[in-house]
């Protein structure tokens, strides 16, 4: 079965700082894999998504990026974060023969705090 | 575009209550509905899924019924737990947009013993 591992569990940020969020895979090859963000009471939101190494498609425009140099890592990047990145960041993977039409697989989350 | 609506939150009720959280999508074509819950601090986890029409999707004593007529995808739960309380999301699978779930807002449920 899919396993993600996403790293760290917390993080309190300055504003203006740089940021690197990891999501990794497990049980799976070429999966799609995405990135969600969770604001305080608000549902999610699809930052970005991949379907492949070098793949991504942008949801929203926004002062984020988002890199894929291997199979099966994901990785959320800022030059510059900005208060209202704070959030709840979520990584996901959908795999198998039928991944465009199967559920995703959640990672644990990221609580991001940029003060 | 596709898009998710559920009914706003909180919703408290009592344990061992009827419990129905309404779910309605707009989509092109025939997307698989899914229903995830999230516990507090954590991430989400698939609750249940309908890949076609009337299909019923069930798991945990919870239910909920694809009905591609009204364009619905209603959560049931005959006699809730206080354990049941928790973040409720309702989602749909967009295939041409390499399967991306697009969510509802979320429908928080607070069961009192």
């Amino acid at each position: 079965s899919q396993t993600i591992h996403q790293w760290p569990a917390t993080l309190v940020q300055p504003v203006g700082s740089p940021l690197s969020l990891e999501c990794t895979v497990e049980g799976t090859s070429n999966p799609n894999l995405y990135w969600y963000r969770q604001a305080a009471g608000r549902g999610l939101q699809l930052l970005f998504y991949s379907v492949g190494i070098g793949q991504i498609s942008s949801e929203v425009p926004q002062n984020l990026s988002a890199s894929r140099p291997q199979d099966r890592q994901f990785i959320l990047s800022s030059k510059k974060l900005l208060l209202s990145d704070s959030g709840f960041y979520l990584c996901a993977c959908a795999g198998g023969p039928r991944k465009m039409d199967s559920p995703l697989h959640f990672g644990n989350g990221t609580r991001l705090t940029v003060t | 575009g596709n898009s998710v609506t559920q009914m706003e939150g909180p919703v408290t009720l009592s344990e061992e209550a009827f419990l129905t959280i309404n779910c309605t999508y707009t989509a092109t074509g025939y997307p698989s509905l899914f229903w995830y819950v999230q516990y507090p601090g954590e991430g989400l986890q698939l609750l249940l899924k309908a890949t076609k029409a009337d299909d019923k999707g069930s798991n945990k004593g919870f239910e909920a019924t694809y009905r591609k007529e009204t364009t619905s995808f209603h959560l049931e739960k005959g006699s809730v737990q206080v354990s049941d309380s928790a973040v409720y999301f309702c989602a749909l699978s967009d295939r041409d947009q390499g399967g991306k779930l697009i969510f509802g807002q979320g429908t928080e449920l607070s069961v009192k013993p």
